[in-house]
């Protein structure tokens, strides 16, 4: 069964500081990892990843992926207020028919 | 482009009524799913489909049924709502193939059964 795991369940942080969210995997015939934000409804897609130690970059957020490893970190630079929402990190398999998702980590950034 | 739209919006319903929660995407993806969010926790697989006429249980598909008889449409139904489907429920569709998993998501249903 696929698995993926989340770290840390809640972040409280000011803004203009660096958080970086982590996400462990155990999937069979792993095909790619995916960041979604959720705010207050749908969850908006960030990143898709697919290949070990290439960065892509948006803005203030970058990811990475460890294939090796079997994790994947989101990190968020200069954090501001609208950045507060749920990261969820899924990942899909070679199977190609689902996302499986991890239990999210809860985001808040204050003034 | 509506992408993918999901209704109602909300719903509250007594033990044992039915209802179904309808979605359609107009980006004629092959795949699409129905997830359910409990509160702080993450997104759970119910049912999916690959294509019209063709759906499969997900993780938690006990007390749903689904169809799926356009690439346009997927809906959800509950047949004898119980406290345990209180959720927010999430339709998404994507298009699989060419190494592409990126899902788009309707905005939700949340659904209290009391």
């Amino acid at each position: 069964e696929d698995k993926v795991v989340q770290s840390p369940l809640s972040l409280v942080v000011h803004e203009g500081d660096t958080v970086t969210l982590n996400c462990s995997y155990e999937v069979t015939n792993f095909r790619s990892l995916l960041w979604y934000k959720q705010e207050k409804k749908a969850p908006t897609f960030l990143f898709m990843l697919t290949s070990s130690g290439i960065e892509k970059k948006s803005g203030r957020l970058s990811s990475i992926l460890d294939k090796k490893e079997l994790f994947s970190i989101l990190n968020i630079t200069a954090t501001q207020t609208g950045d507060s929402a749920i990261y969820l990190c899924a990942v899909a398999n070679n199977a190609g028919n689902m996302l499986t998702f991890g239990g999210g980590t809860r985001l808040m950034v204050k003034p | 482009n509506a992408g993918v739209t999901q209704t109602p919006k909300f719903r509250i319903l007594k033990i044992g009524q039915s209802m179904t929660l309808q979605c359609t995407q107009d980006m004629n993806h092959n795949y699409m799913y129905w997830y359910r969010q409990d509160p702080g926790m993450g997104l759970k697989l119910i049912y999916y489909s690959v294509g019209a006429g063709i759906t499969d249980k997900g993780e938690v598909p006990n007390g749903y049924n689904v169809s799926r008889s356009t690439t346009e449409d997927f809906p959800l139904r509950l047949e004898l709502a119980a406290p345990s489907q209180t959720s927010v429920y999430f339709c998404a569709s994507s298009q699989r193939d060419r190494g592409n998993t990126e899902a788009f998501f309707g905005q939700g249903t949340r659904l209290t059964v009391v």
